[in-house]
């Protein structure tokens, strides 16, 4: 099935650090999702983007939705240990399909 | 934000054999959803589940091997059928509203041996 391209594909960081991480697209999209999922869960979501332009904060992860409509980034600052996980982009068709693209993820490591 | 449920968690089953993964919402939800996630990759989405019709299933994705029930508007169930070893995945159900953002249960691991 069809994927977004998300880089990088993991990082390996220090407690502390600011992280970035991007995804594009061929297509264009209403709304771009971002996920985070543990080991053994579902994906739970982090920050969800409307508009193109729309820069959007939940504590430390900050997400952007590109003016384009094809690509979006989250940034992560002053990473802790408990941000260790896969994160996911998805980008939402809308309309009467729906459907939820994901992105191929990006895994994250912070060392204490 | 709507709290999903998924049975059972885990299994392990035998090839040539079915299984049947139930998903509970715990309110009214327009769109649900069934995706796969193979071991170490992103989701894929299998279909649509649609309340009171046949589900909308994506390409290489067929309803013999994958059939889906929804018969209101909380419950859903996905059936993995004739299993083999390449079945073994993780696989979630997600809901939401129509045009708004899509939320996960904890998924099913089924491994096929």
């Amino acid at each position: 099935g069809q994927q977004l391209n998300q880089s990088p594909q993991s990082m390996f960081i220090q407690e502390g650090e600011d992280v970035s991480m991007n995804c594009t697209s061929s297509s264009i999209f209403n709304t771009w999702l971002w996920y985070k999922q543990d080991p053994g869960e579902g994906p739970v979501l982090l920050i969800a983007l409307y508009k193109a332009g729309e820069l959007t904060s939940n504590g430390r992860l900050t997400a952007q939705f590109g003016i384009t409509r094809k690509d979006s980034f989250l940034n992560i600052s002053a990473s802790i240990p408990s941000d260790v996980g896969i994160y996911f982009c998805a980008g939402l068709y809308g309309g009467a399909t729906n459907k939820l693209i994901f992105g191929t993820g990006t895994l994250l490591a912070v060392q204490p | 934000s709507a709290v999903i449920s998924q049975k059972p968690s885990r299994d392990i089953c035998q090839r040539g054999t079915s299984l049947t993964i139930q998903c509970q919402v715990d309110s009214q939800v327009t769109m649900m959803f069934w995706y796969r996630q193979q071991p170490g990759q992103s989701l894929t989405l299998i279909a649509t589940a649609n309340q009171g019709s046949e589900a909308t299933y994506e390409s290489g994705f067929v309803i013999d091997k994958f059939p889906i029930s929804r018969p209101n508007l909380t419950f859903s169930t996905l059936t993995v059928s004739n299993m083999s070893p390449e079945d073994s995945s993780i696989y979630l159900c997600s809901a939401g509203g129509q045009y708004t953002e899509a939320f996960f249960g904890q998924g099913t691991r089924l491994t096929v041996v």
